[in-house]
């Protein structure tokens, strides 16, 4: 079925510094998504992502994160400066209308 | 805010043995989706169910729109089947909401 690759799968980090969690969604896909799954909770919705433009977030999305796609390319997720709550899987998912939704393998983020 | 509750939290089955998980939801939604999590973190869409009945293999979801309630029927239970399954709908709202998850166990 389809796919989305996300990079890196792991990333350690030091508390304060910037990271980039990047997603290749399925190629024709319109709407992008990104959720934060800390370890043994249920995921939590962060963002989701339209013609360039966000068009929800949750509380959980703060000031230090941002997102964008640009040319098409990757879809990236990145939180400057990181703090040590920030230690989660991050989940991007992918969906071409508001229907099924198609997920990475997630990136392992632990902040330090 | 929106609610969603899964039921059981946490489910034991003898391999052959069959599964319902539940979700209720507290508004209409006009989207639910079905996932497992591979005990490694790993997700996996089952079903896109916003109403009716849909199967696949041994799993069959139903979802009753106007009542708020879905459901997860694995028939004959594999230890494979093992893992944490979620529900999760989006409220009209583009926030997609995920519940709290049923983590089932089926032993050998």
């Amino acid at each position: 079925g389809p796919k989305v690759l996300q990079i890196p799968s792991h990333q350690i980090i030091d508390m304060g510094q910037m990271v980039t969690l990047n997603c290749d969604p399925v190629s024709n896909h319109l709407y992008f998504y990104w959720y934060k799954q800390i370890l043994g909770q249920q995921m939590e919705f962060l963002v989701n992502f339209y013609n360039g433009k966000v068009m929800e977030k949750s509380k959980l999305f703060k000031d230090q994160f941002s997102v964008e796609r640009p040319d098409g390319s990757y879809f990236t997720l990145k939180i400057q400066p990181t703090a040590l709550e920030d230690s989660a899987v991050y989940f991007c998912a992918s969906s071409f209308l508001v229907d099924t939704q198609y997920f990475g393998p997630g990136t392992r983020l632990l902040v330090l | 805010g929106q609610q969603v509750q899964q039921s059981p939290a946490s489910l034991v089955l003898q391999e052959g043995e069959n599964a319902e998980l539940q979700c209720n939801f507290s508004s209409t939604a006009t989207r639910l989706q079905w996932f497992y999590q591979h005990p490694g973190g790993r997700l996996v869409s089952l079903f896109y169910n916003p109403s009716g009945t849909k199967h696949t293999g041994r799993l069959t979801s139903t979802t009753v729109t106007n009542e708020r309630r879905s459901s997860l029927h694995i028939s004959s239970s594999q230890t494979t089947d093992s893992g944490t399954y979620f529900c999760a709908i989006d409220p009209n709202t583009n926030k997609v909401v995920f519940g709290t998850g049923t983590r089932l166990q089926v032993l050998p």
